[in-house]
């Protein structure tokens, strides 16, 4: 069985830095596309960007790009994304993604990150 | 703005059938016929309820139908049910090897 595990809740104040992950199991991690999605408070969904943890090849949304890191270490079948600097603005509810031919079709439980001082 | 253009909302009595379209708003997805649609419930992860226009996963209910008609996607959902009152969301691959979501469609079971 598929499954995408995220790791739990985070709160944090501005200007923390902060590394959520995913884990993968029940497929062959390497020869799948992760990625991850954003759901800000009643808000729809926006694609932030993607990583084929066979070659670390990575692809950004031109929204996150250079607001966060997607990586993955593929021995641990785990995929994180990360900020340097947290905002307000980036309180949200983070899903990642498996990408199947052109669609997304295993999704994590969702880590809800709240930034606030 | 979304490079997919949703309705907000839509509506029907059970029984009934819907469609929610999904306009492709920007030349990055036009012509691409890597068109998914995704059923979330409040508090939960989305789920693949389509993918590739029209192509229903294993599992997914045949009431749910999906279709492209030039640059117009769409989900169709027949014989409605109260279980099926959900957010809906396209979402498109496009030209710059990125994906895009459109801004998302509330249906309402009335």
């Amino acid at each position: 069985e598929v499954q995408l595990v995220q790791s739990g809740a985070e709160v944090k104040e501005p200007g923390e830095s902060l590394k959520i992950s995913c884990k993968g199991s029940g497929y062959s991690f390497t020869t799948y596309w992760i990625g991850w999605v954003r759901q800000m408070p009643g808000k729809g969904l926006e694609w932030m960007g993607i990583i084929y943890p066979g070659d670390s090849d990575t692809k950004y949304s031109p929204s996150f790009q250079g607001q966060v890191t997607i990586s993955a270490g593929k021995s641990i079948t785990t995929a994180y994304l990360q900020w340097s600097s947290l905002k307000a603005s980036d309180t949200a509810m983070y899903y990642c993604v498996r990408q199947g031919d052109y669609d997304f079709d295993y999704w994590g439980q969702g880590t809800l990150v709240t930034v606030s001082s | 703005q979304s490079a997919l253009t949703q309705p907000a909302s839509v509506s029907g009595s059970p029984g009934q059938s819907i469609t929610i379209s999904c306009t492709e708003t920007s030349s990055d997805v036009g012509g691409y016929n890597f068109v998914s649609w995704y059923q979330q419930y409040p508090g939960k992860a989305p789920k693949l309820m389509i993918s590739d226009v029209s192509r229903r996963p294993s599992g997914v209910s045949n009431r749910f139908s999906g279709s492209k008609s030039g640059n117009t996607a769409s989900l169709t959902i027949s014989g409605l049910q109260a279980e099926d009152e959900a957010d809906y969301y396209c979402s498109s691959y496009t030209s710059s090897s990125t994906w895009v979501f459109g801004g998302g469609t509330k249906l309402t079971v009335l």
